[in-house]
């Protein structure tokens, strides 16, 4: 089956530091990748849509230049935090499309295993 | 637009004693429908989907689930809890065409006792 990679699972840096997290789709090509934020028990809340050799679409009060996005290739898609804040401290979450076709992987998410940051 | 619903944030069951998280969505259009599990810090594994073909959907786990479109429902039940089954369960509603965004409820977190 489809299989989201994401890297790393855990990071901890200093405030006012970028950090950059992973996205890879292994077995598929995902022209469209989604990164989600989650707070402490609450849920996933869409940051914003990647798409594949064009500027990210970022949902309403998430800062664009906070979070950076990259899409250059059909299987990576990178989150840049950048001058992480302790308020930016959270759980993130990339996630890609199966698209295509009437199979079980149909209009499907797939998604990473998350990235806890933590900024001291 | 859409939305969903779920209705408890937490649910404590007996091992060996029915499951059943409850799901209310609401969509302008023809909607697909996720239930997905997620251990703690770990990303989200998804136990079955609703895309317009059967209205009982049985997924992984034996879970299963029942689209019904006159209740706006789509609750989640399994005949049997597990210890394993302890975990955070999200209902997701998205469009099945458009952008594909997915919406998340805000999650029941499943308790399982010994």
């Amino acid at each position: 089956g489809a299989v989201v990679s994401q890297h790393p699972s855990r990071v901890i840096c200093k405030s006012g530091t970028s950090v950059k997290i992973e996205c890879r789709s292994l077995d598929f090509q995902a022209t469209t990748m989604f990164w989600y934020r989650q707070f402490p028990k609450q849920s996933l809340m869409l940051m914003a849509t990647s798409n594949e050799g064009s500027k990210a679409t970022y949902e309403q009060g998430v800062e664009k230049d906070k979070f950076l996005i990259n899409h250059a290739s059909l299987t990576l898609s990178t989150l840049t935090v950048t001058s992480a804040h302790p308020e930016d401290s959270s759980f993130y979450i990339c996630s890609a499309r199966v698209s295509g076709g009437q199979g079980s992987g149909a209009n499907v998410l797939t998604f990473g295993a998350g990235s806890r940051l933590t900024v001291l | 637009a859409q939305s969903v619903t779920q209705l408890d944030s937490h649910v404590s069951v007996s091992e060996g004693t029915p499951v059943l998280l409850r799901c209310n969505y609401s969509s302008s259009y023809s909607p697909s429908l996720f239930w997905y599990v997620q251990h703690p810090n770990k990303g989200l594994q998804l136990l079955l989907k609703y895309t317009s073909a059967a209205t009982l959907v049985k997924g992984i786990n034996g879970f299963e689930a029942e689209f019904k479109k006159s209740e706006t429902s789509f609750h989640l039940t399994k005949p049997s809890a597990h210890m394993s089954d302890a975990a955070e369960y999200f209902c997701v509603v998205s469009a099945t065409s458009g952008t594909y965004k997915y919406i998340f409820g805000t999650g029941t977190r499943l308790k399982v006792l010994a």
